[in-house]
């Protein structure tokens, strides 16, 4: 089945404590992206890469790193996690850029709190 | 940045009903898309119209794009329970690198 696979689906932690949130798709997608939902500011894009080893910053890449070492996994990593990186995170991926013409493939999500 | 804004925030119909929602964008865009989202899930891609569609169709969703207005409309009709979700319009500037998403339109289908 064609999907993105994020993991954990739920996490607690604490500031401070460094955590990396996987995702993976199995669909050879060359474009992955990572967003943050929050209540009443929508879906905020934090980074994206368009290619293996091509990464950069979307509207709110403060706090958070990524990687593309291969094409199928962009992990998502909090070096320090903060109260305010409390959010619902989602892998999307799609073929290519989306201004081509492609839509997102969406992971399930995963809901982090920061105490 | 928050690119499409929809309208309204809620809607609430009963079964068979149809459900409109509205969005509203800033900048000219080359897609926009349509997504669903139920409770606390992954969005899930609905239809996408090109910006030189005028209008749309997938099984009972109907999409118009009228892009001198730079504005969007999606249409279910006969609604179901299971469409209660909340639906966002998400759109690609002209030269950007991702999906712009609004807030969304929460629909509740009361059986």
């Amino acid at each position: 089945e064609a999907q993105v696979t994020q993991n954990p689906r739920y996490l607690i932690t604490v500031t401070g404590k460094k955590l990396t949130v996987t995702c993976s798709q199995n669909m050879n997608h060359e474009y992955m992206s990572w967003y943050r939902q929050d209540p009443g500011l929508g879906l905020r894009q934090i980074y994206y890469s368009m290619n293996v080893e091509v990464t950069d910053k979307g509207d709110v890449p403060e706090g958070y790193k990524v990687s593309r070492k291969e094409k199928r996994n962009f992990p998502l990593i909090l070096e320090s996690p903060s109260p305010n990186q409390t959010s619902l995170y989602f892998c999307a991926s799609s073929p290519r850029l989306p201004r081509f013409g492609y839509g997102y493939t969406f992971g399930s999500g995963t809901r982090l709190t920061v105490v | 940045s928050q690119q499409g804004e929809e309208d309204p925030q809620a809607l609430s119909i009963q079964e068979g009903e149809n459900a409109t929602m509205n969005c509203s964008y800033k900048t000219s865009i080359n897609n926009l898309q349509w997504y669903r989202q139920n409770s606390g899930r992954g969005l899930v891609h609905l239809i996408l119209i090109r910006s030189n569609e005028r209008e749309k169709h997938s099984g009972r969703l109907r999409v118009t794009l009228d892009t001198s207005k730079k504005s969007s409309s999606l249409l279910i009709t006969a609604s179901r329970a299971a469409d209660t979700a909340s639906y966002f319009c998400a759109t690609d500037e002209s030269n950007d690198y991702k999906l712009s998403f609004g807030a969304g339109t929460t629909v509740t289908v009361r059986a």
